[in-house]
């Protein structure tokens, strides 16, 4: 299994730009997830989903959009970029979204908006 | 929605001497604390957890213990490695309308001097 894989690994946008953050996993996991990493903040959810066809907003869900078409893919959607969403992005998935099952994350996506 | 700190936020500790951090949480519907390790350039990765029915939990040189009436949760290394040296992440989990939602500390950076 390759786990959980994000792509691109680096971006670099500038403000007012659009662009898809993808997430994958082959793990055939119900609960997938987005946070974003900034310094001294830890990670905060922006979105989740519990299923194809089922999202629903985390912490810090504004400028932010996400579907759920696919078991396998939850891709994150900026529609127009900030310098304010500059940051690194991790997505996650787990079996189901019940608690006590482990969250499995990918490797990120670095994201600097100028 | 839930709070969580964590302090300390840097940890310095010579090779085989122990490590705490500590969590508090703020929201008593909080029912699964997990632990992560992240290394330099890397997702986080689940190292223990425990489910708010269970007072404390142990793995090898890991343990964690809960404390839900001060709502107050501890991470504890023991004979520390210079490979435990990594930024640790403590989370409060709450079940949302349609799933889990994660709430993460802010991070502490553990160096194991050799």
């Amino acid at each position: 299994n390759a786990g959980v894989t994000q792509t691109p690994k680096f971006q670099v946008l500038k403000t007012g730009q659009s662009m898809t953050l993808q997430c994958a996993q082959d793990m055939n996991h119900e609960y997938m997830s987005w946070y974003r990493q900034d310094p001294g903040m830890g990670l905060r959810l922006i979105h989740y989903s519990v299923g194809a066809g089922i999202t629903d907003q985390g912490e810090v869900p504004n400028g932010y959009n996400v579907s759920r078409s696919t078991t396998e893919d939850f891709p994150l959607r900026l529609l127009s970029a900030a310098p304010s969403q500059t940051s690194v992005y991790f997505c996650a998935s787990s079996p189901t979204g019940l608690a006590g099952y482990e969250q499995y994350f990918g490797p990120g996506t670095r994201l600097t908006v100028t | 929605g839930e709070n969580v700190e964590q302090h300390p936020s840097t940890l310095s500790v010579q090779e085989g001497d122990s490590a705490v951090i500590k969590c508090t949480y703020s929201d008593s519907a909080s029912n699964y604390f997990p632990w992560y390790k992240q290394e330099l350039g890397k997702g986080p990765q689940l190292i223990i957890d425990i489910r708010s029915n269970v007072g404390e939990k142990k793995d090898q040189r890991i343990a964690v213990t809960l404390n839900k009436t001060a709502k107050h949760f501890s991470l504890h290394i023991t004979e520390t490695q210079p490979e435990d040296s990594a930024v640790y992440f403590c989370a409060a989990s709450i079940s949302g309308n349609t799933g889990n939602q994660f709430y993460f500390g802010t991070g502490t950076s553990l160096t194991v001097i050799p």
